[in-house]
C-alpha cells in the first residue's frame, strides 16, 4: 500500500515559534505537495516540488518555507508562526502527471495560540 | 477568474441515489478529480475524467461535459459509510495545480 506519512497529527504552537512539518512518502514519486484547509474554502496550495531541491509557490507561500533535501520527504516551515496560520496541513504526492492523482497523508491540525 | 463550484451540503438516505454536481470555471482544462474526504482524514481519490461522459466505479460514477463545465458524482446504494465530504478539483493550465472546490458534505440519514 502506498504511503505518505505526516510526522505530527496534533500541534500547539505560540505566536513567533518557528514550526516544522515533516511529511514522508514511500512510493518515489517525484511531486510533493503542502496544502491547507479550512472551513469553507477549497484546498489551497501553499508550495510544491518536483524533484530534489526543487520547489515552486502555491497560491499561498506568505509566511512559510519548504524544504526537499530528498526525494521521500518534503518539510513545510513555518519561521514565525501566526494565529492566522491555524489551520489543518496536508501533504500529498505524486507520481505520474497524466493520472494526476494525489496520495494525501492525513493531516497535521495546527494551532496557533 | 478561475472558480468551482459545489453544493455547501446534501442529505440522502440510505440505499437511495445521489448527485452531487461540480461546475468550473478556469483557463484550461486537464481533467476533473473527485476526492472522498471523511471527517478528520485524508482525502483518497475516487475518479478522473478528462473525456465527456460516464465513468463508472462499482456504486460511484463520475460524469463530465467539457462544453458545459460541469461534472457530477453520482452515488447509488448509498450506505452509512459514504458520509464524507466529496472534493472536486479541476487542472487546469498547470498540470501541477489543481484548482479544489470547497467540498459537499454528504450526510446520510437511516
Amino acid at each position: 500500500d502506498v504511503k505518505v506519512t505526516q510526522s505530527s497529527r496534533y500541534l500547539v504552537k505560540r505566536t513567533g515559534e518557528k514550526v516544522f512539518l515533516e511529511c514522508v512518502q514511500d512510493m518515489d514519486h517525484e511531486n510533493m505537495f503542502w496544502y491547507r484547509q479550512d472551513p469553507g474554502l477549497g484546498l489551497r496550495l501553499i508550495y510544491f516540488s518536483y524533484d530534489v531541491k526543487m520547489k515552486e509557490k502555491g497560491d499561498i507561500p506568505e509566511g512559510y518555507s519548504v524544504s526537499r533535501e530528498k526525494k521521500e520527504r518534503f518539510s513545510l516551515i513555518l519561521e514565525s508562526a501566526s494565529t492566522n496560520q491555524t489551520s489543518m496541513y496536508l501533504c500529498a504526492s505524486q507520481g505520474f502527471i497524466s493520472t494526476g492523482e494525489l496520495f494525501f497523508g492525513e493531516g497535521s491540525r495546527l494551532t496557533v495560540l | 477568474g478561475q472558480n468551482i463550484d459545489q453544493p455547501t451540503e446534501m442529505t440522502a438516505t440510505e440505499g437511495a441515489i445521489v448527485q452531487i454536481n461540480c461546475t468550473y470555471q478556469t483557463s484550461g482544462f486537464n481533467g476533473l478529480f473527485w476526492y472522498q474526504q471523511h471527517a478528520g482524514e485524508a482525502p483518497t481519490f475516487l475518479s478522473y475524467n478528462v473525456l465527456d461522459g460516464l465513468e463508472e466505479k462499482g456504486r460511484f460514477s463520475s460524469f463530465l461535459s467539457r462544453s458545459k463545465g460541469y461534472s457530477y458524482l453520482l452515488l447509488k446504494e448509498l450506505q452509512m459509510k459514504d458520509s464524507a465530504s466529496y472534493l472536486c478539483a479541476v487542472s487546469g493550465s498547470s498540470n501541477y495545480q489543481l484548482i479544489w472546490g470547497a467540498g459537499t458534505k454528504l450526510i446520510i440519514k437511516p
